[in-house]
């Protein structure tokens, strides 16, 4: 099972990029790899998926570099409201192998 | 559409008690999972089930036991609680498709074994 490592905390302010690296030495050919978020007492929500290069969805960018054993998850102009934790995950397709393992996740800190 | 549903919100267990965690969603999905998450912690899967009639094991399966009801519903029992298991306890689905996916979480079921 691939393995994920992130930092466990970073801070911010408002209006700034935020990048979070994650590491995943051991993916596999067939891994994706995936970002969630979860706020204080809710389940974890996706927020950006990708296999190689850069995807792009309106909340988030993830970019992959060619040896895909890392990915940084890239969020604009952060707020408040993106308090949260972000947990990379790599695992095959949908995880239903029960492969993904979520770990501790980035506790993301933005101040005024 | 309800997307993922769970029952109770909040229980509180004696230990050696028993009780049955209920799940369902509303989205046609094939995978179905149990995931505990402990304070400060991540999230770890107890069991899942790929598709209706199969279940398997997790990282943290010992103490629990899991039913794949039908297509919507995927219960997780504990047989005979332990303060060990008090947790916070996430159902989630997924289409299970081979391209892409993405898992759909419940609000959780707050668990103190006391």
């Amino acid at each position: 099972l691939a393995k994920t490592t992130q930092p466990i905390s970073m801070d911010s302010y408002e209006g700034q990029e935020v990048n979070i690296t994650c590491s995943h030495n051991n993916i596999a050919t067939n891994d994706y790899i995936t970002w969630y978020q979860q706020f204080p007492s809710q389940g974890p929500r996706f927020i950006i998926q990708g296999y190689k290069t850069k995807v792009t969805n309106e909340v988030a960018s993830l970019f992959i570099p060619a040896d895909r054993k890392s990915s940084t998850l890239s969020l604009p102009r952060v707020s408040l409201s993106d308090t949260a934790v972000y947990y990379c995950l790599v695992g095959l397709y949908g995880g239903s192998q029960g492969n993904l393992i979520f770990g501790k996740g980035t506790k993301l800190s933005v101040k005024p | 559409n309800a997307g993922v549903t769970q029952t109770p919100k909040f229980q509180v267990l004696k230990t050696g008690q028993s009780m049955t965690l209920q799940c369902a969603q509303d989205m046609n999905h094939n995978s179905m999972y149990w995931y505990r998450q402990d304070p400060g912690m991540g999230l770890r899967l107890i069991y899942y089930s790929a598709s209706e009639g199969t279940t398997d094991k997790g990282e943290v399966p010992n103490g629990y036991n899991v039913s794949r009801l039908n297509k919507r519903e995927f219960s997780l029992r504990l047989e005979s609680a332990a303060p060990s298991q008090t947790s916070v306890y996430f159902c989630a689905s997924s289409s299970g498709d081979r391209v892409a996916y993405e898992q759909y979480f419940g609000p959780g079921t707050r668990l103190t074994v006391t």
